[in-house]
C-alpha cells in the first residue's frame, strides 16, 4: 500500500462508452499526475495538477479529461475511446510540483489497465 | 525536448552483477532516478542522485551518473530472483516534468 489508491484496477469498455478513473492519495501532497503506460514505450505524462490547478496538458486528446476536486482526489474521464487508448494508467502524487528545489520524488498508485474493444 | 532512453531488457544470473544504462537528453536535469516496478503494481522509487554528484551508493545498489555524457547506470550487486521487475530511469528537467524511459525488464535466472 502506497498511499496512492485507484479504482478500478480493470475496465473494459466499448468505444461509445463513457467512464472514469478514480485516484486518491492520502499523503497530503499537493500535487497530482496522470502517466499513460504502454508495452514498450517510454512512460507518457498526461496531466499535472499544482495545488488543484492544472499545470500541464502534454497534448492529450480531448477524449481524455481530467478533473481535480481536491489535492486528495484525482479523475480522468473517458468518452469515446480509441482501441489504441489501451494501457495502463498511472496516478502519481508527490509533495508539490517543485518548481524549486527538492527532488520531488513521485508516489505511485498500482494502475487501472484499460482495454477498449 | 526531453528524451530519456533504455534498452528494454536484461538477463542475469542468480548472484550476478546487473548494471542497467541509461541517456537522457536534456542538460538541464536537476535530478535523476530509478524507480522498479514489480507485477501489477506501480512504480516505486529505488533510489535518485543529483546532477552536481557522480556517485551514490545504498546497500545493493551503486548510481552512476556521467554529466558529460548524459548518462546514467544503475547496478545491482549480488543480483537475486526477487530483483526481477522493470527498471525505469527518469529525469527532471527544465520544466519542472518528470520523464520517464520505457523501462528495463530484469530477469534474474536461478
Amino acid at each position: 500500500e502506497t498511499g496512492v489508491t485507484q479504482t478500478p484496477r480493470h475496465l473494459v469498455m466499448g468505444m461509445t462508452n463513457k467512464k472514469s478513473l478514480k485516484c486518491e492519495q492520502h499523503l497530503g501532497h499537493n500535487a497530482m499526475y496522470w502517466y499513460k503506460q504502454s508495452a514498450k514505450k517510454p512512460l507518457e505524462l498526461m496531466f499535472v495538477y499544482n495545488f488543484k490547478e492544472q499545470t500541464e496538458n502534454n497534448s492529450v486528446p480531448s477524449r481524455f479529461s481530467p478533473e481535480c476536486p481536491n489535492s486528495s482526489h484525482l479523475f480522468l474521464h473517458l468518452h469515446t475511446l480509441q482501441p489504441e487508448d489501451s494501457a495502463l494508467y498511472l496516478c502519481a502524487s508527490s509533495q508539490d510540483q517543485g518548481g524549486g528545489s527538492g527532488a520531488n520524488v513521485l508516489t505511485f498508485g498500482a494502475g487501472s489497465r484499460l482495454t477498449v474493444l | 525536448g526531453e528524451d530519456v532512453e533504455q534498452s528494454l531488457f536484461l538477463s542475469v544470473r542468480e548472484g550476478d552483477s546487473s548494471v542497467i544504462n541509461c541517456t537522457y537528453t536534456d542538460s538541464s536535469s536537476t535530478y535523476l532516478y530509478w524507480y522498479k516496478q514489480e507485477p501489477g503494481a506501480g512504480l516505486q522509487l529505488l533510489t535518485y542522485i543529483f546532477s552536481n554528484m557522480d556517485m551514490k551508493q545504498d546497500q545493493r545498489l551503486t548510481v552512476l551518473l556521467n554529466k558529460k555524457d548524459k548518462h546514467l547506470s544503475l547496478r545491482i550487486a549480488d543480483t537475486q530472483t526477487g530483483d526481477s521487475a522493470i527498471y525505469f530511469c527518469a529525469e527532471r528537467g527544465g520544466g519542472f516534468k518528470t520523464i520517464f524511459g520505457a523501462g528495463t525488464r530484469l530477469f534474474v535466472k536461478a
